[in-house]
């Protein structure tokens, strides 16, 4: 299975500081995804990275993907009570649709 | 565009009734995804179509599940009979195939009593 397994399963930081989690995959892939879930949410999109691409940036997330470890990093920078959600990475190989991984629930206490 | 459409939002139910649960997808897109959502289990990929043909339907855990898209701006996903273990949030998403992002509804919370 290509599925992404994300980690930590649950992360609590103060607002201001840095979030990191992790994702890591098993087959190769075309494209690994970065979604949010709010609470009581669907899932909402935040970032595609390629199989060719090393790093991407967008406002205050920066995601990177490591194809030889197959495993993808996502940064949230100076976070905010706002970014208090579950983030699931995406995995997509070849002409099957997205594999998604069972998150990390990130608390931003203000 | 008002996004996904999910409807019932909430559906609470007895064991043994039929539940169908309702999705409009975003207006031109081509594929559509039904997902299940429970704690243990995570988020899991039960049917998906492409230009309203099931393209996989791997993920339906029995054979009380079903769906159908009859056209491109409508789809239904049928447990019948239902049991306590369906109980999960139910999602719907819409993309255009080629572009890889897929547009979430708002879930239907699923009780089975």
């Amino acid at each position: 299975s290509q599925q992404g397994e994300e980690d930590p399963q649950a992360l609590s930081i103060q607002e201001g500081e840095n979030a990191t989690m992790n994702c890591s995959y098993k087959t190769s892939i075309n494209n690994l995804q970065w979604y949010r879930q709010n609470s009581g949410r669907g899932l909402v999109h935040l970032i595609l990275i390629r199989s060719n691409e090393r790093e991407k940036h967008s406002g205050r997330l920066r995601v990177t993907l490591d194809t030889s470890k197959k495993s993808s990093s996502l940064l949230i920078t100076a976070s905010r009570a706002a970014d208090t959600a579950s983030y699931f990475c995406a995995t997509e190989g070849g002409n099957t649709p997205l594999v998604f991984g069972k998150g990390t629930r990130l608390s931003v206490i203000a | 565009d008002a996004g996904v459409i999910q409807s019932p939002r909430h559906e609470v139910t007895e064991m043994g009734q039929e539940v169908t649960l309702r999705c409009k997808p975003i207006s031109g897109h081509n594929s559509l995804f039904w997902y299940r959502q429970t704690m243990m289990r995570g988020l899991e990929l039960l049917i998906y179509f492409n230009n309203n043909v099931p393209i996989d339907d791997s993920g339906m855990p029995e054979d009380r599940f079903s769906a159908k898209m009859p056209n491109a701006s409508f789809s239904t996903l049928k447990i019948q009979p239902s049991e306590p273990r369906d109980s999960a949030v139910y999602f719907c998403a819409s993309s255009l195939w080629e572009s890889n992002e897929q547009f979430f509804g708002p879930g239907t919370r699923l009780t089975v009593l």
